[in-house]
This record gives C-alpha cells, structure tokens and sequence, in this order.
C-alpha cells in the first residue's frame, strides 16, 4: 500500500509531555499538509511543508507547536508540553506538486492527552 | 480568504431516497470545490471535486455535485442512498495555488433501513 501512512494510530499522553505524530507521504509526493479535527468540528489547516521547507504555518498554534519534513524521513508533528485541549485527530495529507487539485489523507492520528 | 459552510450537521435518509448534503463556499477567487468522505476512524478520501471545467461533477459511488456560482453553492447528490453511504461528508474550498483547504464543519449523513 503506497498511500500515506501516519503511526502511531493512537497516542495517549500525560499532561506537559510531548508528542510525536509522523507522516510518510505518497511515494512521489514532496509535499505535506497537517490538519487538526477536533471532536464534532471539521478539518482545520495547520501547517504545509514541502522537503526541508515550511511553506505555511498559519494555522499552527503559536507555542508549543512545530513540524518539520527532513530531507530523509517522515515529518513530524511535535506538541511539547501537551494539555487537554490538544486531544484531536491529526491527519495528515500529501501531494505531488504545489499546484496540486487533490490531497491524499493518512488515516489519522488520535491523540488523547490525560 | 475562503470559507465554507455545510447546512445541517446531521441528514437522515431512508435507503433508496434521495441524498442532498449542502454546501455554499465563499472565495475571493476562482475556487476548486470537493467534497470527501470519511468513515469512522479513517482519513478522507475524495469524493468528486470541481476545477473549473464542468459544472456538473460526477464523482465515486454514484455521488454528484453542481456548481452554482450565482448561488456560490456545491451541493452533493445521490439519487438513491445506500446503507454503505452512512459516513461524514466534508466539503472543502481551495484557491488551486496549493493544497491548501478550508474544510466545513461535515455533515453526518444516516441511512435507515
């Protein structure tokens, strides 16, 4: 299965710890999406990556919040110091190009914060 | 800026009747529109979505949409709704430069028996 692939599936965290959320994207594809779902609410922009680059990061939370796409690897999502209100659904989606009509979603990541 | 807003979070059908989803979007420019699903503890998946061509988009699963600019709506239809159609509907506004988009708020639609 060549599509995007985002572990872990389920992440449970205790208050002020971090998380990791990965994503690898398509294969071919160079550029990222994370999206934030949180319970009864539609899919809400974070950040767009392409390799090594942030490209927009306009919906990212200020503190707290970083994502990178390495040059090798997945890219990841980084939450330090988690709270509550982090508990969402982060997806993941990639993309062939910039100008690119159509995203191709992971199955998510349930972060769950104690 | 975009948005886009999906009236009624929740629609009940019964199998066999007609599936309406509304969808009315707000661009500043010429939008792409699409419409996905997703099924409970999946991501999305791409339903059909609207580039500029015609109006009329046929998409996956029997599954359809118009764009109306004067109505600056994307309505997605299904003559006859099957159990299997039971599932969140999303429908989403981008510019085309990127993948970026703005997502509504989902319809959750049910199908009775």
């Amino acid at each position: 299965n060549a599509g995007v692939m985002q572990n872990p599936r389920h992440l449970v965290r205790r208050r002020g710890q971090e998380a990791r959320l990965r994503c690898s994207p398509m294969k071919g594809h160079s550029h990222v999406y994370w999206y934030r779902q949180l319970p009864e609410e539609g899919l809400k922009f974070m950040v767009y990556l392409q390799k090594e680059n942030i490209i927009d990061e306009s919906g990212m939370p200020k503190e707290r919040f970083s994502a990178e796409f390495p040059k090798e690897g997945p890219s990841i999502l980084r939450i330090q110091q988690v709270v509550r209100g982090d508990s969402a659904a982060y997806f993941c989606a990639s993309s062939p190009g910039q100008n690119n009509e159509k995203l191709f979603f992971g199955s998510g990541t349930q972060l769950s914060v104690l | 800026a975009q948005s886009v807003t999906q009236l009624g979070s929740h629609v009940s059908v019964s199998e066999g009747a007609l599936v309406l989803l509304r969808c009315n979007y707000s661009s500043s420019v010429p939008p792409y529109l699409f419409w996905y699903v997703q099924y409970p503890n999946q991501g999305l998946q791409l339903l059909l979505k609207y580039t500029s061509a015609a109006t009329l988009v046929k998409g996956i699963n029997g599954f359809e949409a118009e764009f109306k600019k004067s109505e600056t709506s994307f309505h997605l239809t299904k003559p006859s709704a099957h159990m299997s159609d039971a599932a969140e509907y999303f429908c989403a506004v981008s510019s085309g430069t990127t993948g970026k988009s703005t997502f509504g708020d989902g319809t959750t639609l049910t199908v009775k028996p």
